[in-house]
């Protein structure tokens, strides 16, 4: 159990919707941190927030968005979604930016995009 | 590409028998960090190993670091049916993103 939980855990969308997957970090961490997991690939680096700002961002294109709130929380969106989009969706967080700290996955939220 | 690289991709051993994984990074790092994916299923943190660090252990598992050769690897001895899973090394430079590889999958039959 690592503290990290999200929603949903499985959902199914359609090409050009949009998609909304949140998290919520574990207690006193304050850094978030989203990846997405292709099947039988590595996880791949989306963005990070730190203090409810943008801290660092993957090769990922605009319409992937975030947000974190006062609490921590984190919210992922995923505008235009495309088929390639289908994938895990991890939700990581930290004690601080840097990446000197241990940093706790979440169980994911599977995306399927037809 | 930064990604960093798991050795073997796959790996089948017996009940009792020892698995080695090893991963190779391509640039300096913070520390190094050791992951375990069940299928379908989140990433289970398993030991950071910081750049200044040599060895850890922690129970089964033992890491160990060499900077000169940009290399982890990961030794699970007295495997179990339970170990199945793939397994992950992932990096930190000074940035925020953690880089992973591609991983090991570890089977373990009883």
């Amino acid at each position: 159990e690592t503290g990290v939980t999200q929603s949903p855990t499985h959902l199914i969308k359609t090409r050009g919707q949009q998609v909304t997957l949140r998290c919520s970090s574990q207690s006193g961490h304050n850094t978030v941190s989203w990846y997405q997991q292709a099947l039988g690939q590595g996880p791949q680096f989306i963005f990070q927030y730190y203090r409810e700002e943008e801290n660092g961002r993957g090769n990922f294109p605009p319409r992937f968005s975030g947000l974190q709130f006062p609490n921590y929380s984190s919210e992922l969106n995923v505008n235009a979604l495309e088929l390639d989009d289908s994938a895990l969706y991890l939700c990581a967080s930290s004690a601080g930016t840097g990446g000197r700290d241990t940093i706790y996955f979440g169980e994911g939220s599977w995306l399927t995009v037809v | 590409s930064q990604q960093g690289e798991e050795d073997p991709q796959a790996l089948s051993i017996q009940e009792g028998e020892n698995a080695t994984m090893n991963c190779s990074y391509k640039t300096s790092i913070n520390n190094l960090q050791w992951y375990r994916q069940n299928s379908g299923r989140g990433l289970v943190h398993l030991i950071l190993i910081r750049s200044n660090e040599r060895e850890k252990h922690s129970g089964r598992l033992r890491v160990t670091l060499d900077t000169s050769k940009k290399s982890s690897s990961l030794l699970i001895t007295a495997s179990r049916a339970a170990d199945t899973a793939s397994y992950f090394c992932a990096y930190n430079q000074a940035g925020t993103a953690l880089i992973f590889g591609k991983g090991t999958t570890l089977s373990v039959s009883s």
